[in-house]
């Protein structure tokens, strides 16, 4: 079950913020962020798992709604080096492989 | 030192061809993957193996046939190679794909193979 992203696409200026959420119709166990820079490969970017929790990576944290099914990853005051792919990849027990969202694409401008 | 490698960084082809892409990780991780990235980015998961045992098999045509010789490689050959096959082939490793029904571990992607048939 492919986990859906919104928005596709965004652009930013540089120090504006941003919020890539990440659905799923079903009742979610585990949620991964990556992301992945024109031309590479994805890069981890943070786990998270039921309970509602949030994480943060530099100023780029994510949260877990567990009743909703969804989860959003927040990037704050953006640099240039946050352009990229963002992938959600979502797993619905710990026995299920990981599916990973059509992505994200965002792009930070001067 | 590369963690995870992949050879040929790009392939092109014709159809019919058969071919082989080669993934080495010299992180000492326990398993190993191959995901698909079409023209429109979809990230979709072929394959894994765990400790050289198929642990995923995702819906793949049987003309693609992965082989682990050891737990540090995870090749991934294609047979009679069609138009529809043209994408970028990711390996990935994770020290452990699961402990113990937890989440699945974080996974380190290699640079991909851009294939292309004509």
């Amino acid at each position: 079950q492919q986990p859906v992203q919104s928005p596709q696409a965004v652009i930013l200026r540089e120090g504006e913020d941003a919020v890539i959420n990440c659905s799923s119709s079903k009742a979610l166990y585990s949620v991964h962020w990556y992301r992945q820079k024109h031309g590479e490969a994805p890069v981890f970017l943070m786990i998270l798992l039921k309970g509602g929790e949030q994480k943060g990576h530099e100023k780029i944290s994510a949260s877990f709604n567990e009743k909703k099914q969804q989860s959003s990853l927040y990037l704050t005051a953006s640099q240039l080096s946050y352009s990229g792919t963002y992938f959600c990849g979502t797993e619905l027990s710990g026995n299920t492989p990981l599916v990973f969202g059509k992505g994200t694409r965002l792009s930070v401008i001067a | 030192d590369t963690a995870v490698s992949q050879t040929p960084k790009y392939l092109v082809t014709q159809m019919g061809n058969d071919k082989s892409i080669k993934c080495e990780q010299n992180l000492g991780h326990d398993t190993m993957y191959w995901y698909k990235q079409d023209s429109k980015k979809f990230l979709k998961i072929m394959f894994s193996y765990n400790n050289k045992e198929l642990i995923i098999n995702e819906t793949v045509p049987n003309r693609f046939s992965p082989k682990s010789p050891d737990k540090a490689h995870l090749n991934l050959h294609i047979n009679s190679l069609e138009l529809g096959d043209s994408a970028v082939y990711f390996c990935a490793s994770s020290q452990e794909g699961r402990v113990a029904g937890g989440p699945s571990d974080t996974q380190y992607f290699g640079p991909g193979t851009r294939l292309t048939v004509l």
